[in-house]
This record gives structure tokens, C-alpha cells and sequence, in this order.
């Protein structure tokens, strides 16, 4: 079947731009994690939904990062008034079971590369 | 603090020479440790969960070891195909489950 899915591959902001990245997960998956990855470095969690909940949201580094799942699928991580230290490789993660059982692997897509100049 | 670092950073071998990856963690009450390949442009791509000390899986000439403080990824024989980044990573029991990484070993593959 299809795996996960992210939108554009590819973004060029300019500071103080605002943007929206989207993630289609794996179809009838209940969690679906947000990760960043700086160059040379492993991904850094952003975020965590359970369906459309959004459970944790202790790794958004400020106010500026939103996300949400409306749904309960497909899911969009926006950075409102972009700076150069948002540039990275924002990667989405989705699982097939629920953060209280035991622990499943998660699959990724292929990741959205933000640069900001 | 839930913390996991690899070595080395960079690995290059010639084709055929076995070796091992290392993963060392800290965590507060291990749920799964798990090892992923990353290619260059690509997201990461799951290999192997272990779950206890003394588990062992193997794929192909990929086989991962666990113990109560690190991990092993041997690579038997390898081939220029193999040339990755492969990364660990830790969830912590309690939490969201929610990947821990390290930073990864860049592995060279040459013929």
C-alpha cells in the first residue's frame, strides 16, 4: 500500500514568511508524530496526535510552530513568520496503534526541506 | 535525561569487511529501541525493534543486538548497497512514545 506522504518535498521561504507543510499518513493509522532534523543530525520530535488530538506538543520550539489534524488523518505543521534557524528537513511519522500500547514502530515519509533566506 | 549516542560518526569500509555500529542509551524505563536506514533525501526507513536485553533480530546481513545500556548493529559482509546512515532510537516507557535519536554513523561501502 501507500506509505506516508509529505508535501511540498521542497520549500524556499523568505524571513518572515509564513508556511505550511502537509503530511498524508499511512491510511488508517491513529498516530502521527512530527519530527525535525537538522543536517548531520537525527530527527527531534515536534509533536503528537492520537487521531485528531493533539496529545503532546512539548518539543515546538516556540509559538511560532503550529500543527493540527482536524480529521484525524492528514496533517499540517505551519511556522508563522519563518527565520533562518527553521531551516531543516521536517519529517512526518505515522503509526498504526495508539501511544498506550505497546510499542510500534513508525513509518516515515519522505520529509519536506524547508530553507529560509 | 533521555539521551542516545552512536559511534562512530563515520564508518567506511571495503566491501566484504564485517563491522559494528554502536548505540548507546540512557532512558528512564526502555519501551522499544529501534534502528533505522537513511538515505541521502529520504526519510528514514525502519529496520529492527527490540524490546528486552539479550533480544537478537536479523535481516539480510544486518543482525541488532540489546543490552540494559547499548546496542549493536553488526554488518556482515557488506556491499556498496549498504552505504547509509543508519540510526537509533529510544522510547521511553510512560510517554507518548515519542522516537528519542541519536545522531547517527554515516557508513561508506567501497567495492
Amino acid at each position: 500500500g501507500a506509505g506516508v506522504s509529505q508535501s511540498p518535498r521542497y520549500k524556499v521561504a523568505k524571513r518572515g514568511q509564513d508556511v505550511a507543510l502537509r503530511c498524508d499518513p499511512i491510511s488508517g493509522h491513529v498516530s502521527l508524530f512530527w519530527y525535525q532534523q537538522a543536517l548531520g543530525q537525527g530527527p527531534e520530535f515536534l509533536t503528537y496526535f492520537q487521531n485528531e488530538a493533539q496529545l503532546d506538543k512539548s518539543g515546538l520550539p516556540s509559538d511560532r510552530f503550529f500543527a493540527e489534524r482536524p480529521e484525524g488523518s492528514v496533517s499540517t505543521l505551519k511556522i508563522q513568520r519563518t527565520q533562518q534557524e527553521d531551516s531543516a528537513v521536517y519529517l512526518c511519522a505515522s503509526s498504526l496503534r495508539d501511544a498506550g500500547g505497546p510499542s510500534y514502530e513508525q513509518y516515515f515519509g519522505p520529509g519536506t526541506r524547508l530553507t529560509v533566506t | 535525561e533521555d539521551q542516545v549516542t552512536q559511534s562512530p560518526e563515520a564508518l567506511r569500509l571495503q566491501e566484504g569487511e564485517s563491522s559494528s555500529l554502536n548505540c548507546s542509551y540512557t532512558v528512564s524505563g526502555l519501551r522499544g529501541l529501534f534502528w533505522y536506514r537513511q538515505d541521502p533525501g529520504k526519510g528514514p526507513e525502519f529496520l529492527f525493534t527490540l524490546y528486552s536485553a539479550g533480544e537478537e533480530k536479523e535481516k539480510e546481513r544486518l543482525k541488532a543486538t540489546l543490552t540494559k545500556k547499548e546496542s549493536f548493529l553488526h554488518i556482515t559482509a557488506p556491499k556498496p548497497e549498504d552505504s547509509a546512515t543508519y540510526l537509533c532510537a529510544v522510547q521511553a516507557a510512560g510517554g507518548y512514545n515519542k522516537l528519542i535519536f541519536g545522531a547517527g554513523t554515516r557508513l561508506a561501502v567501497h567495492p
